[in-house]
């Protein structure tokens, strides 16, 4: 089956740690995203990429890292600098920026 | 500044109800989607449209472009239906933030009661 997997659903880390959330898809999209969701907001974009070896930074970047190194894979990397890193992360995929996308199932992250 | 603003926050609806949630963007758009996110939290695309009227079993998605406005429609609501529903917009060009990217309202959470 063709689709986007976000691994682990929910995960915990210290305060201080660096995270990294993994995203995967098989459906040969180019673009990939990360969003954050913080309870009464709407999404917010972290980074995206247009293409492999290519990443751009979203809206609210500071704190995060992301690779690109294949076209299947976007991970994302929470680091101590980000200051309130408690949140559901979303991973999506798209044919190209701007047309349909496709999610995965979120990781809720904890941080404690 | 909000970019993009649903109504309503909230809905309650009896079973059968028809359903209503609208969607209002600031500036020009490529596309327009509609996203319905379950408790669990993952998100399903339901709808992408740049024009006119798309319809999907019970779900029926519409835009007005140049009144910078959509409404997803659902006939016959069931429990099921219960849901966040999100509007998401991709901007042609969105001034001072990232292009190519979507702008995502704060959602409308739908409770259908049996």
């Amino acid at each position: 089956d063709g689709g986007i997997t976000q691994s682990p659903k929910y995960l915990f880390r210290k305060e201080g740690q660096n995270v990294t959330l993994s995203c995967e898809q098989n459906l040969n999209h180019d673009a990939m995203y990360w969003y954050r969701q913080d309870p009464g907001q709407g999404l917010r974009l972290i980074y995206y990429s247009q293409i492999v070896n290519d990443f751009q930074k979203g809206d609210i970047a500071e704190g995060y890292s992301v690779s690109r190194e294949k076209k299947e894979s976007f991970p994302l990397t929470v680091t101590s600098a980000q200051k309130n890193p408690t949140a559901f992360y979303l991973c999506a995929s798209s044919i190209r920026v701007n047309t349909e996308a496709f999610f995965g199932q979120g990781t809720r992250l904890t941080v404690v | 500044k909000n970019e993009v603003e649903q109504s309503p926050q909230n809905l309650t609806a009896q079973e059968g109800e028809f359903i209503t949630i609208n969607c209002s963007y600031s500036v020009g758009i490529s596309a327009l989607h509609w996203l319905q996110q379950h408790p669990g939290g993952g998100i399903v695309s339901l709808f992408m449209l740049s024009s006119g009227k798309k319809k999907h079993g019970r779900l029926i998605a519409t835009i007005n472009i140049q009144e910078k406005h959509s409404s997803l429609h659902i006939t016959a609501s069931h429990p099921r239906d219960s849901a966040v529903y999100i509007c998401a917009v991709g901007f042609s060009t969105r001034p001072g933030g990232s292009q190519g990217n979507l702008i995502f309202g704060k959602g409308t959470k739908l409770s259908v009661k049996p």
